[in-house]
């Protein structure tokens, strides 16, 4: 069975631009979360969605957003990027909704914003 | 509101055991996880506990005490690759929150 594939694996951006990350869960799972990881911080919540629908969402700005297809693919948007959005984004897949303990992680997508 | 805390490095040899400690202050609790972490690598899964007691999966641990708000993971026979972060996440019925993460350095 294939993995968590999170695309792309690295980006480079400038201050004030947007960016995309995508997240396809493995086979069968409905629930994506996403996480961001800055050294020191350990894995800040963003958001978690379950079947299409935003269960959770962690303390970010609004300009953190997000979506899930169909498919149970998802994406994470973040526009008007600032320096210290500079982070590895995470993404985590399970069976369950909300509060699953055991979470399947993606390789992660390493943003930096220059 | 949430809050887990964790020693941020620890030190051991190779071939003894350390322990990591989590204590954690949370509404709804459901249970306690470990996932590790590698350089570079994404979290994976070590164990859950969701009653008291000690929960063994080969050279790995892990315990909880649910009125102590404590758990920990215990780690034996220590081998260099076991050198990672180390993060233990406390689930609820909404979510799952993680602690900023224990280095685990390992010394031949």
């Amino acid at each position: 069975k294939a993995g968590v594939t999170q695309t792309p694996r690295y980006l480079i951006k400038t201050r004030g631009q947007q960016v995309t990350l995508s997240c396809s869960p493995i086979s069968g799972h409905r629930s994506v979360s996403w996480y961001q990881q800055t050294p020191g911080q350990g894995l800040q919540f963003l958001f978690e969605y379950f079947s299409e629908t935003q269960r959770n969402k962690g303390n970010f700005p609004g300009r953190f957003s997000g979506r899930q297809f169909s498919n149970s693919r998802s994406e994470m948007n973040v526009s008007t990027l600032e320096l210290g959005d500079s982070a590895l984004y995470l993404c985590a897949s399970s069976l369950a909704s909300s509060g699953s303990y055991e979470q399947y992680f993606g390789p992660g997508t390493r943003l930096t914003v220059t | 509101g949430q809050s887990l805390e964790q020693p941020s490095e620890v030190t051991a040899v190779e071939g003894a055991i350390v322990q990591i400690n989590c204590t954690y202050q949370t509404s709804g609790f459901y249970g306690l996880s470990w996932y590790q972490q590698h350089d570079g690598g994404a979290p994976t899964f070590l164990s859950y506990n969701a009653l008291d007691g000690l929960e063994e999966t080969g050279r790995f641990s892990s315990f909880l005490s649910r009125s102590d708000s404590y758990g920990y993971l215990l780690l034996q026979e220590l081998q260099m690759k076991d050198s990672a972060s180390y993060f233990c996440a406390v689930t609820s019925a909404s979510k799952i929150i993680f602690g900023s993460g224990t280095r685990l350095s390992i010394r031949p």
